[in-house]
């Protein structure tokens, strides 16, 4: 089984719906991440959380919102897509020296 | 302020050929460094990490890569590249204390001619 994984891996929905992204991990790592990845703008970070009691806003956060339920989950929220969200979203866990072991993405597409 | 540039958006190469790939970075303390590799409709996978040591790091897929502190970089090198090896290519910093988050370069895409 894979270490990091997210669901769904496909979403496609309208302006305006309200949207949940899961992310969950077995690799025992306090620490967890969401980013986005846009052509040609690399991977921006958009939440972290440091421990189950921590959470950070990343660089790109307007328009999301995160919640960590355990130390295995972490979800991500979009309250109000809009179509500039469109875009791949992965979830990350790393050690305490930030290597970082990545989720296979989840392709968003708001219509 | 944190950042890294890898100045080169997209190389061709000839399978067999020699490969190496920018990255310079931009870091108030002693960086983590690492490469990563995004295959098509994939997530990223760890080539390699320099943590501290030998400047000279080996890491999967037999990709290398050099630590040059005097020139802020870290480039990735293979010295015969596979049809396999065509992917995106990300470099990253971090903190050696762990406090801070992975900044990420823009990414270069490497594509293989046979």
């Amino acid at each position: 089984d894979a270490d990091v994984t997210q669901t769904p891996r496909n979403r496609i929905t309208k302006t305006g719906k309200r949207i949940m992204l899961e992310c969950s991990q077995t690799k025992g790592h306090d620490r967890m991440y969401w980013y986005r990845q846009d052509p040609g703008l690399g991977l921006r970070l958009i939440y972290y959380s440091f421990d189950v009691k921590d959470i950070n806003k990343g660089e790109i956060s307007d328009g999301y919102s995160v919640s960590r339920q355990a130390q295995a989950k972490f979800s991500l929220s979009l309250e109000s897509a809009i179509p500039n969200q469109t875009a791949l979203y992965f979830c990350a866990t790393s050690t305490f020296r930030n290597e970082q072991f990545f989720g296979p993405g989840t392709r968003l597409t708001v219509l | 302020a944190q950042s890294v540039t890898q100045p080169d958006i997209h190389i061709t190469v000839s399978e067999g050929a020699s490969l190496e790939l920018r990255c310079n970075y931009s870091y108030g303390a002693t960086p983590y460094l690492f490469w990563y590799v995004q295959s098509p409709g994939q997530g990223l996978q760890l080539l390699l990490k320099y943590f501290s040591g030998d400047t000279l790091v080996q890491g999967i897929k037999g990709f290398e890569a050099e630590f040059k502190r005097s020139q802020s970089s870290f480039n990735l090198r293979k010295p015969s590249v596979h049809w396999s090896d065509a992917a995106e290519y990300f470099c990253a910093v971090g903190s050696s204390t762990g406090a801070n988050n992975l900044f990420f370069g823009t990414g270069t895409r490497l594509t293989v001619i046979p």
